[in-house]
């Protein structure tokens, strides 16, 4: 099984950065997603590593460790739609997805 | 582009009632799955079906049935409510190759089970 762990709550400022954690112990890894999660909407993805190392997409970044089984959501530039939670999710070697119980961010004016 | 669809949007549903969430997606993707989300818990896997004819048991299966005939269609269906059912249920798809393939999320039905 996999146990994912993750903040439940951050807060920030508008045009701040904010950096959501995500430690994992796994028995399979075959990649570690992001999901955003407005309320009462639907989860849509992210961001994806399989290796070690940072992946960039505008505004948001992701970091893998596989050794430390530990990943990070770097959120830039925060802007009011950022708020929401945030999925860090685990795929083990079925290629199934396990999630941790996802961090809320408040971005505050 | 509809992608995945849900049906219902939300029920409220007596304990003891049989009820089938359908779900519906346009991608051709050979995986789907089933999900609950509860608070404080985040999304568990109910069943998958890794292609059209097959399922499987996820991390929550327990009360719940599900079944492939086709590509497009997974229903998901509670053969005898109880409360502790009360949930969002969310449905996904994927491609199911290889890389990144990224789940894609329907929209979810908001189930209370009185």
């Amino acid at each position: 099984g996999q146990n994912i762990d993750q903040p439940t709550e951050m807060t920030a400022t508008e045009g701040a950065i904010v950096q959501i954690n995500c430690t994992y112990q796994t028995s399979g890894f075959n990649g570690l997603f992001w999901y955003q999660q407005h309320a009462g909407e639907a989860p849509t993805f992210l961001s994806y590593n399989v290796l070690d190392g940072l992946e960039e997409k505008g505004r948001f970044s992701s970091f893998l460790s596989r050794s430390k089984g530990y990943s990070y959501l770097l959120l830039k530039e925060l802007q009011m739609k950022d708020s929401a939670s945030y999925l860090c999710a685990v795929r083990d070697n079925d290629y199934k997805l396990s999630f941790g119980a996802g961090t809320t961010v408040t971005v505050r004016a | 582009i509809a992608g995945i669809t849900q049906a219902p949007t939300s029920q409220i549903l007596a304990a003891g009632r049989r009820m089938t969430l359908r779900c519906t997606q346009d991608m051709r993707h050979n995986a789907m799955y089933w999900y609950r989300q509860d608070l404080g818990l985040g999304l568990r896997l109910i069943h998958y079906s890794n292609t059209a004819g097959t399922t499987g048991k996820g991390e929550v299966p327990d009360g719940y049935s599900v079944s492939r005939a086709n590509t497009d269609d997974f229903p998901l269906t509670l053969a005898s409510a109880v409360p502790s059912q009360t949930s969002v249920y969310f449905c996904a798809s994927s491609d199911g190759t290889s890389g990144a393939d990224t789940q894609y999320f329907g929209p979810g039905t908001r189930l209370t089970v009185l």
